[in-house]
Order: C-alpha cells, then sequence, then structure tokens
C-alpha cells in the first residue's frame, strides 16, 4: 500500500515569496491533516479536511495560508506572501475515519520550507 | 483543553540500557495517547497508542508504556536500548473528537 506522498521535500524561497506544497494521501483515507512543525517543538495542526470540506482550521493563519482538498482525496497548502517565521516542515497526513481519539494518523515525509 | 508534557528534549543512553522517556498529560476528558517517533528526515510513525482498554501498551519495536490516571502520567520504556533507536519521539493526546496535539518532542541519542 502507497503511503502519503508529499512534494516537494525542500523548498528555499524569499520572504514576501509565495509557495505551494502537494499532499496525495493514502488511498482512500478520508480525513486529511496538515501539521506545521517548526524546529524544536512538535507538530502543530493547521487544517483538518473530512473528505473535500475542512473540519478544523482555527489555527491556520488565514491572513496568508490557505489549504484546499479538491474531490476528497489530494490537497495543496499555499502560503503567500511567507514570512520568516514560516520556516518549518509542513507534515500531511491522512487517516481513515474521522477524529483521531482512536485512530492512527499516517505521515509523509514533510516539506522543509526555508525562508531567506 | 488538552496538552502534553515531555520532560527533557534530550536523553542520552548507553546501548543496552533502559530506554525512559516521559510524559504527562492534562485532559478534561478520558484521555487517549499516543507515541509517535520521527526519523531523520522522515515522517512521523506511530509506536503504540492508549484507547482506554489495557494500562499496559505494547508497540512495535520493543517499546511500551503504561497509562497512569493518577499521575497523569503515559512514559515510554524499553529495557534495551539498540543504536536503531536514536530519534525523536513525540508523546501526543487527543480527548473526544478533538484532534491530536503533540508533545515538543525528546530526542533519545544512543551511544554505542
Amino acid at each position: 500500500e502507497a503511503g502519503v506522498a508529499q512534494s516537494p521535500r525542500y523548498k528555499i524561497i524569499e520572504k514576501r515569496q509565495s509557495v505551494a506544497f502537494w499532499c496525495n494521501p493514502i488511498s482512500g483515507h478520508a480525513t486529511l491533516y496538515w501539521y506545521q512543525q517548526i524546529l524544536g517543538q512538535g507538530p502543530k495542526l493547521l487544517i483538518q479536511f473530512q473528505n473535500n470540506g475542512v473540519v478544523d482550521d482555527s489555527q491556520l493563519p488565514k491572513d496568508r495560508f490557505s489549504a484546499e482538498r479538491l474531490k476528497g482525496v489530494d490537497s495543496t497548502l499555499k502560503i503567500q506572501p511567507a514570512k520568516l517565521e514560516d520556516s518549518a516542515v509542513y507534515l500531511c497526513a491522512s487517516s481513515p475515519r474521522q477524529g483521531t481519539n482512536t485512530g492512527e494518523l499516517f505521515f509523509g515525509e514533510g516539506s522543509r520550507l526555508t525562508v531567506l | 483543553a488538552q496538552s502534553v508534557t515531555q520532560l527533557g528534549s534530550h536523553v542520552s543512553v548507553s546501548e543496552g540500557a533502559l530506554v525512559l522517556l516521559r510524559c504527562n498529560y492534562s485532559s478534561s476528558v478520558p484521555p487517549y495517547l499516543f507515541w509517535y517517533v520521527q526519523y531523520p528526515n522522515q515522517g512521523l510513525q506511530l509506536l503504540l497508542k492508549y484507547t482506554s482498554a489495557a494500562t499496559l501498551v505494547k508497540g512495535i519495536n520493543g517499546f511500551e508504556a503504561e497509562f497512569k490516571k493518577s499521575e497523569t502520567s503515559f512514559h515510554l520504556t524499553k529495557p534495551s536500548a539498540h543504536m536503531r533507536d536514536a530519534a525523536e519521539y513525540f508523546c501526543a493526546v487527543s480527548s473526544g473528537y478533538s484532534t491530536l496535539t503533540f508533545g515538543k518532542g525528546t530526542m533519545l541519542l544512543v551511544s554505542p
């Protein structure tokens, strides 16, 4: 079974530029998550989708971050314009069901963003 | 509200020694608890999870954790460390239908 795919793995941009990350979850997984992992910290949830609807985006900085999950499959996370503090690894995860209390999240390898 | 505190950002052990990584949680409802491992340049992988069944949970790679409600703890242990166990370990909590909240992580260093 193929895992969660993410691209690009690495991206370097200058502040105020834009960047987009792509995620393809495990086939059949209804729930998709984007986490931000800043160096030295644990992952922080940015947004959760159930199929193609948003379940939780309370911690997404909506003035600069946006995400979509068209057709309930793959997803794109965009940052525009980027700030220095956006330097982090962006992790995509998927789960076969809604809610995470008894379920396991399957993570991709992440996309590392460096903002100069 | 829910939160996780991992004591010690780095833990160093010798190969063959006991591994103990500490995790304390805070939750207003009965929690579900998880340990994830992250190897360099890789995503997170589930080690084990507690979901209100047995309080002693066994996971992959010889790791286990014990849920202690009175101490609000979920410490991760392994009797004998291997070099391949060197990685970063994250404790996480979920309550009800809330999403996972992760701790800041503990880097495990294993010396020969």
